[in-house]
């Protein structure tokens, strides 16, 4: 089955640098990857998706690479704020099933 | 669009009594919801599928006897965690699917469930 592993774990950075986090899966046959932001407390929140038929998407300030030749994607934050600080999860799934298989997580703390 | 509520948000029980959690779409039709278990600190761990209509899919290690799940219409799912123990104590979020969109879930705020 599927396997996502997740880089780091966590992750501080000063206000206005960037963050990335990645994430390789192991199926090949994966071909859709959300990354979901959880605050502490709440439900995952879905910030950005990425299918394999593109190799980038970017909204506003949020950015997902997909390589799908090393098998691996990545959650790009620029000019990170405060409230950007939580846990976020990437994910991997197959269109046709219905699962979602999630990455163990990155904490990420932006100090002022 | 594509907000998904649960009710309640935490709740207290005695160990062996049975709580039920409900997972509602409030602006779409979600064929299939997804129940998960969160630890402290962990990633979600996927409990059972549950699609509009018929029996849900438990994953291995969940006791379909002891997580009772019933997805009775396109906007409803209820997660019935039946003589509860404390080692249930968790944080329970659910999922939902629009009927168009066969891939992305969203999720719900989460139910804080707390057994003594």
């Amino acid at each position: 089955g599927e396997n996502v592993e997740q880089h780091p774990s966590t992750l501080s950075v000063q206000e206005g640098d960037s963050a990335v986090i990645k994430c390789t899966y192991s199926d090949s046959a994966s071909n859709y990857f959300p990354w979901y932001k959880q605050e502490l407390g709440k439900g995952p929140q879905l910030i950005i998706d990425i299918r394999s038929n593109v190799g980038e998407k970017k909204d506003q300030r949020i950015a997902v690479t997909l390589n799908k030749t090393a098998k691996h994607f990545s959650l790009h934050i620029t000019e990170t704020q405060p409230e950007d600080s939580a846990v976020y999860f990437c994910a991997a799934s197959m269109t046709g099933f219905q699962k979602l298989v999630f990455g163990t997580g990155t904490r990420l703390l932006v100090s002022p | 669009g594509a907000v998904v509520s649960q009710h309640p948000s935490w709740v207290i029980c005695k160990s062996g009594t049975s709580v039920k959690i409900e997972c509602r779409s409030l602006d779409f039709q979600a064929t299939t919801m997804f129940w998960y278990r969160q630890f402290p600190k962990q990633s979600l761990m996927l409990m059972a599928t549950s699609n509009e209509g018929s029996k849900a899919t438990y994953e291995q290690g969940v006791e379909k006897d002891k997580f009772l799940i019933n997805h009775a219409s396109l906007t409803l799912s209820t997660l019935t965690v039946t003589s509860a123990h404390p080692e249930d104590s968790s944080f329970y979020i659910c999922s939902a699917r629009r009927l168009a969109d066969q891939e992305t879930q969203y999720f719900g705020p989460g139910t804080r469930l707390l057994v003594l």
